[in-house]
């Protein structure tokens, strides 16, 4: 069965501008979460939506902001960016609550 | 506050030995721990699980480790081989909470 699939895969924006990230859950799952990753920070936590609802918040600001369809289909937003916003964005979905998610190949997004 | 931290950011082994990569956690409200492996742009995937019942849990070449009172787990490579060289992420969670990730260890299998 086809996996997490985010779109798209490499992205270069400006100062200031705005950007949308996507990801398409595997079928069947219901619950999408956002990290992003960085050097030397691991996989931090953005959020993760379940049932089209938001369901667990990190510690982003709120420039960071998502969505979720009623298909499961997912969508994240950051606003205003900033060089530091520069990272690998990681999309996961599983199954229900089970905690075994299953990433995607992630986004990379470059702030110049 | 870093609730989940792998203190080796990096780990060199000689193939066909065993790795050992280790993992500490702070929240005593964890119960259930993944360990993940990535490579480069891939996103992470999914290792080994362990709940905490359990102090071990083995899958072929692949054991985890876990001590409670300690609050620390181990993942355990035997043997090594070259294509396990990647970034392992060890990560927790309890209930319907995010999983909460360590920083990473790079693994690197010197043939």
């Amino acid at each position: 069965k086809a996996g997490v699939t985010q779109t798209p895969r490499y992205l270069i924006k400006t100062r200031g501008q705005q950007v949308t990230l996507s990801c398409s859950p595997i079928s069947g799952h219901r619950s999408v979460s956002w990290y992003q990753q960085t050097p030397g920070q691991g996989l931090q936590f953005l959020f993760e939506y379940f049932s089209e609802t938001q369901r667990n918040k990190g510690n982003f600001p709120g420039r960071f902001s998502g969505r979720q369809f009623s298909n499961s289909r997912s969508e994240m937003n950051v606003s205003t960016l900033e060089l530091g916003d520069s990272a690998l964005y990681l999309c996961a979905s599983s199954f229900d609550l089970s905690p075994g998610y299953t990433f995607g190949s992630g986004t990379r997004l470059t702030v110049v | 506050d870093q609730q989940v931290k792998q203190n080796s950011p990096s780990l060199s082994v000689q193939e066909g030995r065993i790795s050992i990569l280790n993992c500490d956690y702070t929240n005593s409200m964890f119960d259930y721990f993944l360990w993940y492996k990535k490579y480069p742009a891939e996103g992470p995937t999914f290792l080994i699980s362990i709940s905490s019942i359990k102090d071990k849990n083995e899958d072929g070449r692949f054991t985890v480790f876990l001590n409670k009172s300690a609050k620390h787990l181990s993942l355990h490579i035997v043997p090594s081989q070259p294509g396990d060289s990647a970034v392992y992420f060890c990560a927790a969670n309890f209930g319907n909470e995010k999983l909460t990730f360590g920083t990473g260890t790079r693994l690197t299998i010197i043939p």
